[in-house]
């Protein structure tokens, strides 16, 4: 079992917006603004996407953007498009000094 | 540009030792300053985080952290000299066949892995 929960799956079509969540505890993602969230195609490593819950690292589009409301961080991404369709997983720091995952969220571009 | 090629036995029997390696290229470990990270993947599942060593590149060998579900049977350690992460996984069964990825994070406590292996697939054998 995951320490953070995500949706399975979630779904759009192309030019769509699309709010994937990321619940967490207070010993967690309620404490801490180090959340970042990473795609990933089939086969290949994770790629990061979203840093301290709402950065965007160079290279990464516009189109995905982060926050965070209490114990739930949230992956946006707009204007869908079938590059998209993908694997999502958000991470957290936790008290214990780890790092915890959730555990994925499927995209499909329809 | 900094690469990271995780490499070790593809086949380990069950209640032996997984041993990997993290060799990283284009970049000196020595230089400090990141969080050098180990996670996996089992088939078809979500990722999961092993644990990390904080290397500041000074003499001393790193601080690391450790998922706790792991920690008893984890060691992960760094070899400065040869630009190397390594990780090893005492008594492995079955349930740790996956696919072992090593990333580094700068900051966020360990959380922006930012550059990644491509993963090798270790298969524990019964």
């Amino acid at each position: 079992q995951s320490a953070l929960t995500q949706p399975a799956s979630v779904s759009g079509s192309p030019g769509q917006s699309i709010t994937i969540s990321c619940t967490g505890t207070s010993s967690d993602v309620g404490s801490y603004d180090y959340v970042s969230w990473f795609q990933q195609h089939p086969g290949k490593a994770p790629k990061l996407i979203i840093f301290d819950v709402s950065h965007r690292p160079s290279g990464v589009s516009n189109r995905f953007s982060g926050s965070k409301s209490g114990n739930t961080a949230s992956l946006t991404i707009s204007g869908l498009q079938a590059e998209d369709e993908a694997d999502y997983y958000c991470n957290s720091y936790t008290s214990s000094d780890s790092v915890a995952f959730g555990g994925g969220t499927k995209l499909s571009v329809l | 540009q900094v690469q990271l090629q995780e490499s070790g036995p593809g086949l380990v029997k069950a209640s032996q030792t997984l041993a990997l390696t993290c060799t990283v290229s284009g970049g000196s470990i020595s230089s400090g300053g990141y969080f050098w990270t180990w996670l996996r993947q089992h088939p078809g599942l979500g990722l999961e985080w092993i644990g990390n060593i904080y290397y500041s590149g000074s003499t001393y060998s790193g601080v690391t952290s450790y998922n706790p579900a792991l920690k008893s049977r984890l060691l992960i350690s760094v070899d400065g000299s040869k630009n190397q992460i390594s990780l090893k996984l005492s008594s492995v069964t079955v349930a740790d066949t996956a696919v072992y990825f090593c990333a580094r994070s700068g900051a966020g406590r360990g959380t922006i892995l930012d550059n990644w292996g491509q993963g090798t697939l270790v298969t524990v054998s019964s």
